[in-house]
């Protein structure tokens, strides 16, 4: 049962262009979102975060939307850059209890083509 | 800081054998966790140590996978014997006090043939 879903595997966009990625979740108890972003061969790095209680995050060209109401994240790139090709994974938090983990989606791989 | 340190960056093991996997966390970070990562799956979590305690192992897939945390500078996943599903990427993560995000190693690419 994935509580956290990235329904694209793969998008492709040009440079300059705006990158859209997806996230659904389905646990309402999810309080905490994060993005992460990974290169080949290495390990996911933080990218950018966003709490229950705001609908907008934003960290220069990268800025993540909330609608609780529809339990959907989104990450946007703008402008998109080479450098950006990479998987990025959505991820949640549950606050609640003395249960601390983040639950991951399965990732969407981003190319930016020059 | 050198970050999140994994060895070995590459494991090649004949089925039925033990392979043990190890992580240094960051100096000072009391949370550690234990992923894999494969296609079907994205990331899942195996296990989490808090100030070296496991509070969570609910996702160690079975008897064959264990994980201890000697000390607040080492950990070690183990799996005997290994099987040719058990084929991933193996990532460990660590954070410091109910901090906002992890800081990942650079994996464990592990291959059981």
């Amino acid at each position: 049962d994935q509580q956290v879903k990235q329904n694209s595997p793969s998008l492709s966009v040009q440079e300059g262009r705006i990158s859209i990625l997806n996230c659904d979740y389905t646990n309402s108890m999810f309080d905490y979102f994060l993005w992460y972003k990974k290169y080949p061969a290495e390990g996911p790095t933080f990218l950018i975060s966003i709490s229950s209680i705001k609908d907008k995050n934003e960290d220069g060209r990268f800025t993540v939307f909330l609608n609780k109401s529809a339990k959907h994240l989104s990450l946007h790139i703008v402008p998109s850059q080479p450098g950006d090709s990479a998987v990025y994974f959505c991820a949640a938090r549950n606050s609640g209890g003395s249960n601390y983990k983040l639950t991951f989606g399965k990732g969407t791989l981003l190319t930016v083509n020059p | 800081d050198a970050g999140v340190i994994q060895s070995p960056r590459h494991e090649v093991t004949e089925m039925g054998q033990e392979v043990t996997l190890r992580c240094k966390p960051i100096s000072g970070h009391d949370y550690l966790f234990w992923y894999r990562q494969t296609m079907m799956r994205g990331l899942e979590l195996l296990i989490y140590f808090n100030n070296n305690v496991p509070i969570d192992d609910s996702g160690m897939p079975e008897d064959r996978f264990s994980a201890k945390m000697p000390n607040a500078s080492f950990s070690t996943l183990k799996i005997q014997p290994s099987e040719p599903r058990d084929s991933a990427v193996y990532f460990c993560a660590s954070s410091f006090n109910r901090g906002y995000g992890y800081t990942f190693g650079s994996g464990t690419r592990l291959t059981v043939v």
